[in-house]
């Protein structure tokens, strides 16, 4: 079974400044998908970024970057220039990557963080 | 516009009486599947469907039962609700069981069982 840790319940950072959320993973599997969703108050789930494991690149999506260190097992997310709007709860997730199974995201506790004007 | 629609957003009831909470997808996808989000918890899978008449457990079914008769739609049904199943939900789907298709989610259902 896969595990997905997020030790930091919660962060806060000033407005325009970066910040690392920190997340750790533990699977026996070789190939699969990391995740970062943000869920804002509206209690939306949306997907930030993802990552191969595959593939040796971190992602990136705009402000959003990742590394992701497999041997680690660790996959962190950054978020430069940060706005009001990325105030939020962020769920790192693991996907297995088999075929014709079940697409279970197994979800780490979540972070608050917090962007201060 | 392409969507998962969950109904209803909240809902407070009392311990015993059956509900059903509804998940309806525009986007023709073959996988759908229901988590409950609980502090400190993140989120967990209760069920899930590869198409339809398929459906089986994720790692928290117990309470909970759900049918897949048509391919757009995926009800949760709680059929003698206990105040364990306080929790937020969400139903999600995705194209196709291949994990590098999206998943979609929907806005949540407050579930408040007394």
């Amino acid at each position: 079974a896969q595990t997905v840790t997020q030790s930091q319940p919660e962060m806060s950072v000033q407005e325009a400044e970066t910040v690392t959320l920190s997340c750790t993973y533990d699977t026996s599997e070789n190939n699969y998908y990391l995740f970062w969703y943000k869920q804002p108050p509206s209690r939306q789930m949306i997907l930030v970024i993802r990552q191969e494991a595959y593939k040796q690149q971190n992602a990136t999506e705009n402000r959003f970057s990742v590394n992701f260190q497999k041997a680690a097992k660790s996959f962190s997310l950054k978020i430069s220039d940060s706005q009001l709007g990325d105030t939020a709860m962020y769920f790192c997730a693991f996907m297995k990557l088999s075929t014709g199974a079940n697409s279970k995201l197994t979800f780490g506790k979540g972070i608050t963080l917090s962007v201060r004007p | 516009e392409a969507q998962v629609t969950q109904n209803p957003r909240y809902l407070i009831t009392v311990t015993g009486k059956k509900l059903t909470v509804t998940c309806s997808q525009n986007m023709n996808h073959e996988y759908m599947s229901w988590y409950r989000q609980d502090p400190g918890l993140g989120l967990r899978q209760i069920y899930y469907s590869m198409n339809v008449e398929v459906t089986d457990k994720g790692d928290v079914p117990e309470g909970y039962k759900v049918s897949r008769k048509e391919k757009r739609n995926f009800p949760l049904i709680l059929e003698s609700p206990s105040p364990n199943q306080t929790s937020l939900y969400f139903c999600a789907s995705s194209l196709s069981v291949i994990p590098n298709q999206p998943q979609h989610f929907g806005d949540g259902t407050r579930l408040s069982i007394l």
